[in-house]
């Protein structure tokens, strides 16, 4: 059963600063992986989805990247803003029959950005 | 172009009603999804529905069931509601029929039961 983790579950960091955000999955066999990004009460915001032949997407300040092998994404934020204080999740999208109808979520990643 | 739109924002029910939640996809968007969210166990999936057929289902009872419409707006419903059914119900909707094309989400519908 695919298992997604991102850890740290909390981070605050003050504004300007770069950071990284960590997205791991257990089973290697996905189609791609999308970063969504989570603000109070609201639904989820599509920020870059990185297909499985990938290593690499970039929109504006944010970079992610996927090492299938290894079962890793990082998500990069550079010159971090008090508005990108939210919820990060990752999710993959498994291969293998009706079960690739569906996304497999991470608990996310809440980021402070102090100003 | 409007995005996923979920109706109603907000519910409150009793513990043995029924609900019914709605979601108008992206225009031209054929693939509907049904996530629930809560602070406990996260995003877990429902059910997902292409040209008005369901491809998959989550593992929840049957007491929560979905349709999707020729138009492809969609429908889930929750029978005999419990407390532990107090979560943000979300829909997102898809390009096409591959893997290949991002998810994109409604705002959800927040359900209380009393």
């Amino acid at each position: 059963k695919q298992e997604v983790t991102q850890i740290p579950a909390a981070l605050s960091v003050p504004e300007g600063e770069n950071l990284v955000l960590n997205c791991s999955f257990t089973d290697s066999a996905i189609y791609n992986l999308q970063w969504f990004r989570q603000d109070p009460g609201k639904g989820l915001t599509s920020l870059l989805l990185i297909q499985s032949s990938q290593r690499e997407q970039t929109s504006g300040r944010l970079n992610a990247s996927l090492d299938k092998s290894s079962g890793r994404s990082t998500l990069y934020i550079a010159a971090s803003q008090p508005g990108d204080s939210a919820t990060y999740l990752c999710a993959v999208r498994p291969i293998g029959g009706a079960g690739s109808y569906q996304l497999t979520f991470g608990k996310g990643t809440k980021l402070s950005v102090i100003p | 172009k409007a995005g996923v739109t979920q109706t109603p924002r907000y519910l409150i029910k009793t513990r043995g009603q029924q609900v019914t939640l709605s979601c108008s996809p992206i225009s031209g968007h054929r693939s509907v999804s049904w996530y629930q969210q809560t602070p406990g166990q996260g995003l877990q999936f429902l059910f997902e529905y292409f040209s008005e057929t369901q491809r998959n289902k989550g593992n929840f009872p049957g007491r929560f069931s979905g349709r999707q419409f020729s138009n492809s707006r969609s429908e889930m419903n929750v029978s005999t509601l419990e407390l532990g059914d107090s979560a943000l119900y979300l829909c997102a909707s898809q390009r096409q029929s591959s893997y290949n094309s991002p998810l994109h989400f409604g705002n959800g519908t927040r359900l209380t039961v009393t």
